[in-house]
């Protein structure tokens, strides 16, 4: 299964609230997580199961969707979310998207 | 707390075997499983394969032939092997912890591998 993310890098300003895409090859119900990594650090898990909450990460961050179409939002971007953010399947295996960038307009 | 830690050398020559072990506290290899994660420098993430609680194991079809997993459970420790290293496979490897078979939610910082002449 294949898993596609967009945009690639998406510059934005601290405030702003804005959605990542993230497009399964086939249908992987709600088996859909989303990872932040930082420069030089470990991905760290914010969302799993595409809407479930994970213990210790900002509210701001959400996730919606099942099927094939995932959309992680953050609500009013924080100047330390800036980083790379990647989708992961486990419906069939395990397999990551290919990352989108946020970075500093 | 939970926390992995891999470790291995940080060059390896082409055609050579890569060695790693990762060092696991906080919770029971047999209760959960371990995967290697792999990211070649400013690239993304790729499931290499994993070890599970019941000690089977599962291989990413594209390194199959050239990686096995295994685990010793009285030293909490898992290792990985990948035999005939090329340039490609220059890359950080982590060790991430797998829960209920769906996401990873606690890794390791991760070890920079060379692979290099």
């Amino acid at each position: 299964i294949m898993l596609t993310q967009s945009p690639a890098t998406l510059s934005v300003t601290p405030g702003e609230s804005i959605s990542l895409s993230c497009r399964a090859s086939q249908s992987i119900s709600t088996n859909l997580h989303w990872y932040q990594q930082k420069p030089n650090e470990s991905p760290r898990v914010l969302i799993k199961y595409a809407s479930q909450s994970i213990s210790g990460i900002p509210s701001r961050f959400s996730g919606s969707g099942s099927g094939t179409d995932f959309t992680l939002n953050i609500n009013r971007v924080e100047p330390e979310d800036f980083s790379v953010y990647y989708c992961q399947q486990s419906n069939s295996w395990w397999t990551f998207g290919g990352g989108t960038k946020l970075e500093l307009k | 707390q939970v926390q992995l830690k891999e470790s291995g050398p940080g060059l390896v020559q082409p055609s050579q075997t890569l060695s790693l072990t990762c060092t696991v506290s906080g919770f029971s290899l047999s209760s959960y499983g371990v995967i290697w994660v792999h990211q070649p420098p400013g690239k993304g993430l790729e499931w290499m394969g994993g070890i599970w609680g019941d000690g089977s194991t599962d291989y990413n079809s594209a390194l199959k032939s050239r990686l096995s997993i295994s685990r010793d459970t009285s030293k909490s420790q898992v290792f990985l092997k990948m035999n005939s290293l090329q340039t490609e496979d220059t890359a950080i490897y982590f060790c991430t912890r797998c829960n209920n078979y769906d996401y990873f939610d606690y890794w390791g910082q991760g070890v920079m591998v060379t692979v290099s002449s």
